[in-house]
C-alpha cells in the first residue's frame, strides 16, 4: 500500500529564512507533485516532478525529486509572509501506468511571521 | 476562465438524507476525481472518471456512487449520509496524466447531523 508521509507537519519559520520540507512515499514511483492550499480555498498545483532527479523552481521555491531514495523535497528560499499556506504532496498510486490517482500527504502547514 | 464549478458551496444534511454534489470543467479535460478532505489529513480520492462513461473507485468509495454525465460534468451521490461524511469535497479535473497538473474546484463544505 502506498503511503506518503510528510514533515514537518507544522512549520513556523522567520521572513528572510531557508528551510526544507520533506515527503517521503512508501512503494516505487517516479511521478510526484506538490500544491499548495490556502486557508479555506481550493488546492493549487506547483510542481509537477516525473522523473529521478528533477527539479523545478518557481520564485522563493525549488522542489527535486530523488526517486530511489523515495524523496521530494520542497525547498523555501528567504520566505516572504506571502508564502504562507499548507503544503501538500501527492504520489502518482500509477497501477499500469500514470493515471493522475493521487495519495497525498498530510501536509505542512507553514506560518511565516515577519 | 472558470475552470471548475462545483455546487453547492454548503451543505447541512441530516443522518440518512441524500444529496448529490455537483462538478463541471470547461477545459475539455478527459480525466475527473472526487476527493474529500478530513482536518489533519490529506486528500483522499473517492471515485475517477478516466473518461466519459467510465469510473473507478478510489481509496474511500464506501457510501459514495458517480455519474459521468458527459464530459464536462461529473457529480458525486450520497444515498443515505452519515456523520462519517462529514468533510470538504473537492472536485478535479485534469488532461492526460501524467504531465497534467490536477485543477481542483472551489470545495463543498459538507455537515451532516
Amino acid at each position: 500500500e502506498l503511503k506518503v508521509e510528510q514533515n514537518p507537519l507544522f512549520l513556523s519559520m522567520q521572513e528572510g529564512k531557508n528551510y526544507t520540507i520533506y515527503c517521503n512515499y512508501s512503494t516505487t514511483s517516479d511521478r510526484l507533485y506538490w500544491y499548495r492550499q490556502d486557508p479555506g480555498k481550493s488546492l493549487e498545483s506547483l510542481f509537477v516532478l516525473l522523473s529521478n532527479g528533477a527539479v523545478k523552481q518557481e520564485g522563493r521555491l525549488m522542489a527535486s525529486l530523488d526517486t530511489k531514495a523515495r524523496l521530494s523535497t520542497l525547498h523555501i528560499t528567504a520566505a516572504v509572509h506571502d508564502l504562507s499556506a499548507t503544503y501538500f504532496c501527492a504520489v502518482d498510486r500509477g497501477y499500469g501506468g500514470a493515471t493522475n490517482k493521487l495519495i497525498f500527504g498530510t501536509g505542512t502547514l507553514l506560518a511565516v511571521q515577519p | 476562465n472558470a475552470g471548475v464549478t462545483q455546487t453547492p458551496k454548503f451543505q447541512v444534511l441530516k443522518t440518512g438524507q441524500s444529496m448529490t454534489l455537483q462538478c463541471a470543467q470547461d477545459m475539455n479535460h478527459n480525466s475527473m476525481y472526487w476527493y474529500r478532505q478530513d482536518p489533519g489529513m490529506g486528500l483522499r480520492l473517492i471515485y475517477y472518471s478516466a473518461s466519459e462513461g467510465t469510473t473507478d473507485k478510489g481509496e474511500v468509495p464506501n457510501g459514495y456512487n458517480v455519474s459521468r454525465l458527459n464530459k464536462r460534468e461529473f457529480s458525486l451521490r450520497l444515498e443515505s449520509a452519515a456523520p462519517s461524511q462529514t468533510s470538504v469535497y473537492f472536485c478535479a479535473s485534469s488532461g492526460t496524466p501524467p504531465t497534467e497538473k490536477l485543477f481542483f474546484g472551489s470545495g463543498t463544505q459538507l455537515s451532516v447531523l
